[in-house]
């Protein structure tokens, strides 16, 4: 099994609308986070949500955990064309004993002008 | 605001050379880390790297691979001698603090090697 899966792959949107992403993983996290990559670029930290907290909100995004089903979804609103990027979900595994992220397979977001 | 650097933005390569890579973490984080994106696939962890030594290391992370951090300003990944398979984008991470501290980690723009 695979940590970090996120649905759905690939998003089209018309500029104005909202977009909603969602995760799933497999073990206990300690937090999870968000990702945005600009094709052929690095990756932009977006925000970070802990394993106590339910939801979180930063400017235009807002999300969400559900640690009984080990899923967090990331809601963008009223996207606009500059966003349009990949974006993945990461997951720091809980116990507090390892630093690395594991990282899902991605949402391509699309919006359209 | 403060931002991880990497060099250089593309390296190629012949197979069985050695390829140095390079970034600079943000100035105050103590925390650095190397993760790979083959093309097409998932970022994946390769070796974390805290007080001068290695914290953790991922399956991937052979005998082929090393980290420095020369000078308290640099920190290095460096292949000994490249596979086909290496071919990849590589990016730099570093955070203030470690594991448990719920602490965003920060990537550069990555270095896109090309083994040829």
């Amino acid at each position: 099994s695979q940590q970090g899966e996120e649905d759905p792959q690939a998003l089209s949107i018309q500029e104005g609308e909202n977009a909603t992403m969602n995760c799933s993983y497999k073990t206990s996290i300690n937090n999870l986070q968000w990702y945005r990559q600009n094709s052929g670029r690095g990756l932009v930290h977006l925000i970070l949500i802990r394993s106590n907290e339910r939801e979180k909100h930063s400017g235009r995004l807002r999300v969400t955990l559900d640690t009984s089903k080990k899923s967090s979804s990331l809601l963008i609103t009223a996207s606009r064309a500059a966003d349009t990027a990949s974006y993945f979900c990461a997951t720091n595994d809980g116990g507090g004993a390892t630093n690395k992220l594991i990282f899902g397979t991605g949402t391509l977001l699309a919006v359209q002008p | 605001e403060p931002e991880v650097t990497q060099t250089p933005s593309h390296q190629v390569t012949q197979m069985g050379q050695e390829v140095i890579l390079r970034c600079v973490p943000i100035s105050n984080h103590l925390y650095f880390y190397w993760y790979r994106q083959i093309l097409g696939q998932k970022v994946e962890f390769l070796v974390s790297f805290y007080n001068n030594e290695i914290s953790e290391k991922s399956e991937i992370f052979d005998d082929q691979f090393s980290v420095e951090r020369p000078d308290g300003s640099n920190f290095t990944l460096k292949i000994r001698s490249t596979k086909l398979e290496d071919s990849a984008m590589y990016f730099c991470a570093s955070s203030a603090q470690g594991a448990g501290s719920n602490q965003p980690q920060h990537f550069g723009d990555g270095t896109r090697l090309s083994i040829l």
